[in-house]
């Protein structure tokens, strides 16, 4: 159980075009996502938290219109970052809590998705 | 504020030699403490979590991690290393009050297993 799953796995794309990335919560139901980014040889930073049916928060220093997320259903998170530079070249990870979990505060975590910009 | 700090960003073994990875901790609460490790090109695997149920807290694959609060550590260990558990390990802080759930996040350790 808890599995999540991410897609694309990887993408390519040219400077100034846009990407959305879609992670699902494959086996149970998750109100609250988020989003991490990690950069090569290092940690994973936290990004934003994504909650089903309302509007993201998002970490300190993180553009809001550049990486728009969308939280529309329970198993469904999505995040596309608009206007794509070399600079957010990156790996992008998700992850979910199981609510229905006695300890809420573990997060599963979806593969990533690496993206390179052109 | 919460803070994870890894104090070896490299760790090499011998295979079937014993693993020590370190962690501390700050926090201003009692804190959840998780181990991830992550192999290249997967996702991250919650490897334990320890929650002050007990302070010695066994994971899978034969790894486990004592929570030491006059310490303020969370270190990592496995008597014996496999190959297969060359990979990234992440010693994770859950934050509390209104992040509550929001993860802090170690800079990692990799371990190098030598045949």
């Amino acid at each position: 159980g808890a599995v999540v799953s991410q897609h694309p796995s990887w993408v390519i794309c040219k400077s100034g075009t846009s990407v959305k990335i879609e992670c699902r919560s494959l086996d149970f139901q998750a109100t609250t996502m988020f989003w991490y980014r990690q950069f090569p040889k290092q940690s994973l930073m936290l990004m934003a938290t994504s909650n089903e049916g309302s509007k993201a928060t998002y970490e300190q220093g993180v553009e809001k219109d550049k990486f728009l997320i969308n939280h529309a259903s329970l198993t469904l998170s999505t995040l596309t970052v608009t206007s794509a530079h070399p600079e957010d070249s990156s790996f992008y990870i998700c992850s979910a809590r199981d609510e229905e979990m006695w300890d809420t505060d573990t997060q599963y975590f979806g593969p990533g998705t690496r993206l390179t910009v052109l | 504020a919460q803070s994870v700090t890894q104090l070896d960003s490299h760790v090499s073994v011998s295979e079937g030699t014993p693993v020590l990875l370190r962690c501390n901790y700050s926090s201003s609460y009692s804190p959840s403490l998780f181990w991830y490790v992550q192999h290249p090109n997967k996702g991250l695997q919650l490897l334990l979590k320890y929650t002050s149920a007990a302070t010695l807290v066994k994971g899978i694959n034969g790894f486990e991690a004592e929570f030491k609060k006059s310490e303020t550590s969370f270190h990592l260990t496995k008597p014996s290393a496999h190959m297969s558990d060359a990979a990234e390990y992440f010693c994770v802080v859950s934050r509390g009050g209104t992040s509550y759930g929001k993860l802090t996040f170690g800079q990692g350790t990799i371990l190098t297993v030598h045949p």
